[in-house]
């Protein structure tokens, strides 16, 4: 499984979008790249994973450079709701949660 | 929408004492999971589950824990000789599909949660 690297922390203006990068150096070509998403103590909520192609849902986009060793997410027009923990995720086998990104969006 | 729920929000309970921790997964889903968090660290996978037997599980858990699915609906986590240090957040999670055997991981869709006091 990909060890992933994320900053702790981050800030992001409301309405603004919010970047957040993973890098995924290790990560194998059948490894998947996954973001989950934690507020406060509640369960991990899932916002969206991808191979290589860039994916776009309705709650966020998510950039995988072309040699996949790091990716970005992106919540267009982030909201006071968007303060959470963010974690990516390299998968191979199973789902193994870093520290993750805590990511604080700002009035 | 679909959603696991996880009973009881919170349990309470004495070193040494048994617990068993109640989830009911989505319905069509298959696979299915028990992850713990330690207050203020990373969620940590302990076991997955499908077809009845246990598909995976980390070395956290040990031969104190163990899983079962007493019925269509249910999946439940056993905690036999609680520690003080197994006091936690307990999520479970579900899946379509599983996340071993070469193919492509499924997404898992998480609980609320339960957590657990050892007191």
């Amino acid at each position: 499984d990909a060890k992933t690297t994320q900053p702790p922390s981050m800030d992001c203006a409301e309405g603004r979008a919010a970047n957040l990068p993973c890098n995924h150096s290790t990560i194998s070509g059948n490894e998947y790249v996954y973001w989950y998403r934690q507020i406060h103590s509640q369960g991990p909520q899932y916002i969206i994973h991808g191979l290589k192609n860039n994916e776009t849902n309705e709650m966020a986009s998510l950039i995988i450079t072309e040699d996949r060793k790091s990716s970005t997410l992106i919540l267009p027009h982030a909201t006071l709701r968007d303060t959470a923990v963010y974690y990516c995720i390299g998968t191979g086998n199973q789902f193994y949660f870093g520290t993750g990104t805590s990511l604080t969006v700002i009035p | 929408e679909p959603e696991v729920t996880q009973t009881p929000s919170h349990q309470v309970t004495q070193m040494g004492q048994e617990v068993i921790l109640r989830c009911v997964p989505i319905s069509n889903h298959l696979y299915f999971y028990w992850y713990r968090q330690i207050l203020g660290q990373k969620v940590e996978f302990l076991v997955s589950f499908y077809n009845n037997e246990i598909s995976e599980k980390s070395e956290i858990f040990d031969d104190q824990f163990s899983v079962e699915r007493p019925d269509g609906s249910n999946f439940t986590l056993k905690i036999r000789s609680t520690k003080l240090e197994d006091s936690a957040m307990y999520f479970c999670a579900s899946s379509v599909y599983g996340t071993s055997g070469g193919g492509p991981p499924d997404t898992q869709y998480f609980g609320p949660g339960t957590r657990l006091t050892v007191l």
